[in-house]
């Protein structure tokens, strides 16, 4: 029973334009949710979060946006940039993070020079 | 800081055999977790500890698997006798706790690629 899921599992976009990735959860006691990109040989890296608190959280170039009442998240990265290109996945918890993590499968972003 | 060490980074071993993977998480984290990716289900907790006591071992595929966590710098997930299946990246990620620091997110190792033959 997959709590998190990302559906698409591959994504291309060209450089410079928006990559939005999206996340879909079923479990409503998620209240936290993490973004983490992942390159190949490396273990996954913290990119942003955002708590149930808030709908949108910004950081550079990259925004998640919250959608509670759809159990839906999406990450935009704009504009879009060739080190960019890695495996995206995100993760939820309960208890504001201090539960466990639960992850998806992840989506593979391919930013097209 | 080093950041989270495991070893070894590849593993290739014969079905039937004992495996070791071993874990170092940063100094002062109090929590550790063990993930495993394969394709189909992305990554999936195994197992965690706080403070060296593991508190939900609910993600252990079966009785072959097994982790312990003797002291806070120092873990290791054991699996005997070892299947194809088996066969996946193994990470080790830690973190401390929420409250003190306000963070969240946890900090992978590397990994550890394992393949059973």
């Amino acid at each position: 029973d997959q709590q998190v899921k990302q559906n698409s599992p591959s994504l291309s976009v060209q450089e410079g334009r928006i990559s939005i990735l999206n996340c879909d959860y079923t479990n409503s006691m998620f209240d936290y949710f993490l973004w983490y990109k992942k390159y190949p040989a490396e273990g996954p890296t913290f990119l942003i979060s955002i708590s149930s608190i808030k709908d949108k959280n910004e950081d550079g170039r990259f925004t998640v946006f919250l959608n509670k009442s759809a159990k839906h998240l999406s990450l935009h990265i704009v504009p879009s940039q060739p080190g960019d290109s890695a495996v995206y996945f995100c993760a939820a918890s309960a208890n504001f993070g201090n539960e466990k993590l639960t992850f998806g499968t992840g989506t593979r972003l391919t930013i097209i020079p | 800081d080093a950041g989270v060490i495991q070893s070894p980074r590849h593993e290739v071993t014969e079905m039937g055999q004992e495996v070791t993977l071993r874990c170092k998480p940063i100094s002062g984290h109090d929590y550790l977790f063990w993930y495993r990716q394969t394709m189909m289900r992305g990554l999936e907790l195994l197992i965690y500890f706080n403070n060296n006591v593991p508190i939900d071992d609910s993600g252990m595929p079966e009785d072959r698997f097994s982790a312990k966590m003797p002291n806070a710098s120092f873990s290791t997930l054991k699996i005997q006798p070892s299947e194809p299946r088996d066969s996946a990246v193994y990470f080790c990620a830690s973190r401390p706790q929420v409250g003190t620091s306000g963070k969240v997110e946890q900090f992978f190792g590397p990994g550890t690629r394992l393949t059973v033959l």
